[in-house]
Order: structure tokens, then sequence, then C-alpha cells
């Protein structure tokens, strides 16, 4: 079955510093894949997707590149603020399928 | 422009209670879903419905009942709380059901059994 894998948390980090958040997949044929955000108190939201193998979706100033051959979508943000402190969901729809699958989140806390 | 609308958004009930948690969404997606959400487990599927009409079990599905009341509200009932469902509790839509598209979340009810 399929199945996410994200690093464990929290990952604290200053302001400005460099963010990744490492995630890897198991899917049957070709999934897309979401990186979602929630922050304190809310639901979660989308923060970027990938359709399909090197595609890289970006928002916000955050990235991730669908990788097929080492089956990864790791987070990536060149300078962290404090208002990025919150926790990621890495996600994959796989097609045909209506139950998605969640890794089970990384909290992020970013000091001033 | 409401999205996924749920309410309530705090409770607390006690042991044996029931109640009913509210879904709505104005998006005219046709898939919508009830996650429950507790620390250090991520999010777990409770029930989930494809279309309307259909509703079929999650991965954690006993103690709780669904409903499809047309194509905008989905409902999740517990009929006898019991501490173990203290939780907070999501719900989601999506325009097809295979997730190639985002979903979209309510801000979530925060459900204490004592």
């Amino acid at each position: 079955g399929n199945s996410v894998t994200q690093m464990e948390g929290p990952v604290t980090l200053s302001e400005e510093a460099f963010l990744t958040i490492n995630c890897t997949y198991t899917a049957t044929g070709y999934p897309s894949l979401f990186w979602y955000v929630q922050y304190p108190g809310e639901g979660l939201q989308l923060l970027l997707k990938a359709t399909k193998a090197d595609d890289k979706g970006s928002n916000k100033g955050f990235e991730a590149t669908y990788r097929k051959e080492t089956t990864s979508f790791h987070l990536e943000k060149g300078s962290v603020q404090v208002s990025d402190s919150a926790v990621y969901f890495c996600a994959l729809g796989s097609g045909g399928s209506y139950i998605p699958t969640f890794g089970r989140g990384t909290s992020l806390i970013v000091h001033p | 422009n409401a999205g996924v609308t749920q309410t309530p958004k705090f409770q607390v009930l006690k042991t044996g209670q029931s109640m009913t948690l509210q879904c709505a969404q104005d998006m005219n997606h046709n898939s919508m879903y009830w996650y429950r959400q507790d620390p250090g487990m991520g999010l777990r599927l409770i029930y989930y419905s494809a279309s309307e009409g259909t509703t079929d079990k999650g991965e954690v599905p006993n103690g709780y009942n669904v409903s499809r009341l047309n194509k905008r509200e989905f409902s999740l009932r517990l009929e006898s709380a019991a501490p173990s469902q203290t939780s907070v509790y999501f719900c989601a839509s999506s325009k097809t059901g295979d997730w190639s598209t985002e979903a979209f979340f309510g801000q979530g009810t925060r459900l204490t059994v004592v």
C-alpha cells in the first residue's frame, strides 16, 4: 500500500536559516504529491503540489521537487521567518484511490 | 468564499453522550472526508464519501457514523462518546476523489470527552 515518511520533529531554527524537511513515499502508479501546512489552531491548507516526476512545486518561498528515482519530495526554504512556525504535512494522492495518504507531520519552530 | 465550514469549533461531552459534528462545503466538491488528529499520530481517516450518496470506512471508523446529507454536507456522529474520542476533528473536501487535486480543510472541532 501507499505510505509517506517524514522526518520527525520538532525542527528548531533561527530566523533566516535554511530549511529542509525530508519526505519519502511508496506508492503504486504515479501519485500526485503535496505539502500542507497547519498553523496553530487552524486547519490544514495546501502549501504546494507536484503532479508528475521532475515537477517543482513552489509557494511563499517554499519549494519541493518530485523525484521519482529517489521517491522523495523534500520541502526547502532558503530563509525561514518566525511566521513559518507551523506543522508541515507531506501527502500523496494516487490516481483512482479515494483515500489520500498523509505523513505524521513535522513541527517547525523558528526563533527570532 | 467560505470553503469548508465545521461546527461547532469546541465541544465538551460527558462519557456516553452523543453529538453530531457538522460539515458543509460550498465549492461543489464531490468527495468529502472526516479525519481525527491526535498528538504524534498525524491525521487518521475516519470515514469518507467519494460522491453524494456513498460513504465508506477509513482507517479508524469504530464508534462513529456518518451521513452524506447532500452534495454540500457531510456529518459525523458519535453515538456514545468515550474518552478515547477526545481529539481534534477535521472535515475536508476535494473536487475529485482521486486526490490528483488539492483538498480543502475546515478549521477543526476540538472535542473533549470527560
